[in-house]
């Protein structure tokens, strides 16, 4: 399973935005790139997935580049809601039975 | 369509007790996670179960710690003779035989072990 670097905490404010920046140099071809968020005394709860290029939901966007040995977690807009943290994973998740590895995350703090 | 259910949320065991964790995977699913975090630490695979079967349980450890997911009813995970070390939350995930990419995995919220 690739391993994943991400920073350990961000701090923000109200209405900006969020990036994120996921090294995972040894990402092998047949690995996907998904992003959780955490709030305290929850389980994680999947934000977005991609492969490559660009994918955008109605929370977040996610750019890989070509190499794909990194990859950005957009977040526009915070808000308050949105401490938590997040972490990024690396893995052929497609097939059931993949276990996540979760490293220790980003923790980001939206401050009004 | 209720996602997985966890229970009991909070739970405390003094030391040698017995602690029984239950997973209540989402309708239509067949595929059964647990994981374990530690205070401040990511999540830890434990064990993959399907119907009646372990298939993975590469992340249990060795002693006093196993999991079931029968035919009916819940998943469960045991945890024999609890020690203050067990402390943590535990974690179960459900999938379809093929995660959908769009959802991936569903978390539930978690049993939050406590020995005393």
């Amino acid at each position: 399973l690739a391993k994943t670097t991400q920073p350990i905490s961000m701090d923000s404010y109200e209405g900006q935005e969020v990036n994120i920046t996921c090294s995972h140099n040894n990402i092998a071809t047949n690995d996907y790139i998904t992003w959780y968020q955490q709030f305290p005394s929850q389980g994680p709860r999947f934000i977005i997935q991609g492969y490559k290029t660009k994918v955008t939901n109605e929370v977040a966007s996610l750019f890989i580049p070509a190499d794909r040995k990194s990859s950005t977690l957009s977040l526009p807009r915070v808000s308050l809601s949105d401490t938590a943290v997040y972490y990024c994973l690396v893995g052929d998740d497609k097939a059931a039975g993949n276990k996540l590895t979760f490293g220790g995350g980003t923790r980001v703090l939206v401050k009004p | 369509n209720a996602g997985v259910m966890q229970n009991p949320r909070h739970l405390v065991r003094r030391r040698g007790q017995e602690a029984r964790l239950r997973c209540s995977p989402m309708k239509g699913h067949s595929h059964v996670y647990w994981y374990r975090q530690l205070p401040e630490e990511g999540l830890k695979f434990m064990v993959y179960l399907q119907k009646e079967n372990i298939i993975d349980e590469s992340g249990m450890p060795k002693e006093r710690f196993s999991a079931e997911f029968p035919k009916e009813g819940p998943s469960i995970l045991r945890i024999q003779q609890v020690v203050r070390g067990d402390s943590a939350a535990y974690f179960c995930a459900s999938s379809q035989t093929f995660t959908d990419a769009n959802y991936g995995y569903t978390f539930g919220s978690g049993t939050r072990l406590t020995v005393v």
